[in-house]
């Protein structure tokens, strides 16, 4: 079974730049989370997509930031202008939906680095 | 809003010591609790997980962790640590069953020494 994949691994921008990362997830699964996890921390969660609408996008700095997933498998997540403090590791996970907790798998992050 | 805390930054422990990660987590409510690993160079990867019934859960990798809800505590364990087992370890919690308002811990380094 072949994990989420996200690309590109690293990204170094200027700030004021605009970036996008993008995520395919696992193959069935409806449920994709963009998380950022900055250096010395947990994951924060951005943006929670249910197939290709969105659940929970309450984290997500929306003046700068924005994120999609319109057939509802893969996903982009846009930041534009980029700021020093998006420098980060931005993480792609997806899991199975429905009621229940499942668990969700990772992909190897995107490292922005804003200079 | 929910929180988890982690009570150790950074554990350094030599090889064949027991082990012990704090989880702590604000939320009065139902939750479903999981412990992930990331090994140096690796994806996050689930250790374990509790949603419900035993409190003691086992995972990969000979760990365990024990849900003590009067004490909103979902601590890791391992009794004997092996230097493959250096990694991040996140505690994370998720207030509903829907998959939603997942949030994790800082994390706590762990350095076994050979």
């Amino acid at each position: 079974e072949a994990g989420v994949a996200q690309s590109p691994r690293y990204k170094i921008i200027e700030k004021r730049q605009s970036v996008a990362f993008w995520c395919n997830p696992i193959s069935g699964h409806a449920t994709l989370y963009w998380y950022q996890q900055i250096l010395g921390q947990g994951p924060k969660l951005l943006i929670q997509f249910q197939n290709n609408g969105v659940v929970d996008d309450s984290q997500l700095p929306k003046d700068r930031f924005s994120a999609e997933r319109l057939k509802g498998v893969d996903s982009t997540l846009k930041i534009q202008p980029a700021k020093l403090e998006d420098s980060a590791v931005y993480l792609c996970a997806s899991s199975l939906s429905g009621q229940g907790p499942y668990e969700q798998y990772f992909g190897p992050g995107t490292r922005l680095t804003v200079t | 809003a929910q929180s988890v805390s982690q009570h150790n930054h950074h554990v350094i422990l030599s090889e064949a010591a027991s082990l012990e990660l704090g989880c702590n987590y604000s939320y009065g409510g139902t939750v479903n609790l999981f412990w992930y690993v990331q090994y140096p160079g690796q994806h996050l990867q689930l250790l374990l997980k509790y949603f419900s019934g035993d409190p003691l859960v086992k995972g990969i990798k000979g760990f365990e962790a024990e849900f003590i809800k009067s004490k909103f505590s979902f601590n890791l364990r391992k009794p004997s640590v092996q230097w493959s087992d250096t990694a991040e370890y996140f505690c994370a919690v998720n207030a509903d069953n829907y998959g939603q308002n997942f949030v994790f811990g800082p994390g706590t380094r762990l350095s076994v020494l050979p």
